[in-house]
């Protein structure tokens, strides 16, 4: 059974624009989340996370929401930039055990 | 420091044939995972290790060996290699999976395996 769910595989959005993305989990017991970008024929990378006591966190133009009676996290990327086109990938752990990964959404950013 | 590495970069195995992907961190991480990326099925984790001498399966370790005999290295054994082993793998490290410190796990570039 699927833990993280990102539930669109692919998004795309002009240049300067919103990009939302999403992820659902299922497990109450998950208390860091985390998002991964990855570019073709790289490794992911981390993007951003956040603790299950807070609700956002931002760096840059990347601000994450969390909100956990609705098990669902979301990525706002704003503005949008060609280089912001890749997969993402959202993650949530909890103490003590690895990483699970959702499906990924692939986002394109149309200039 | 180099971060993950990884080789070799792409292989091509025959049904049957067995081979080590090799893994090794230079940032004194802990924790080190193997993962392997389908499409549309994500990454999914093969086994992990907490630590020298520990290793535990992920969700899909059938036909998959590894050991942990120092801190930088983390081999995956494909034992004998089939179809559906073809996949890209990723080796990834962090500092711990918590115990304090951060869950942030660095990945290294990946193996393209072709198993025909």
């Amino acid at each position: 059974d699927q833990q993280v769910k990102q539930n669109s595989p692919s998004l795309s959005v002009q240049e300067g624009r919103i990009s939302i993305l999403n992820c659902d989990y299922t497990n109450s017991m998950f208390d860091y989340f985390l998002w991964y970008k990855k570019y073709p024929a790289e490794g992911p990378t981390f993007l951003i996370s956040i603790s299950s006591i807070k609700d956002k966190n931002e760096d840059g133009r990347f601000t994450v929401f969390l909100n956990k009676s609705a098990k669902h996290l979301s990525l706002h990327i704003v503005p949008s930039q060609p280089g912001d086109s890749a997969v993402y990938f959202c993650a949530a752990s909890r103490i003590h055990t690895p990483l699970v990964f959702g499906k990924g959404t692939r986002l394109s950013v149309i200039a | 420091n180099a971060g993950v590495t990884q080789t070799p970069k792409f292989q091509v195995l025959k049904t049957g044939q067995s081979m080590t992907l090799q893994c090794a961190q230079d940032m004194n991480h802990e924790y080190m995972s193997w993962y392997r990326q389908d499409p549309g099925m994500g990454l999914r984790l093969i086994h992990y290790s907490v630590g020298a001498g520990i290793t535990d399966q992920g969700e899909v370790p059938n036909g998959y060996n590894v050991s942990r005999s120092t801190t930088e290295d983390f081999p995956l054994r494909l034992l004998s290699a089939a179809p559906s082993q073809t996949s890209v793998y990723f080796c990834a490290s962090s500092y711990s999976i918590g115990t304090g410190y951060s869950y942030e796990q660095y990945f290294g570039p990946g193996t393209r395996l072709t198993v025909t």
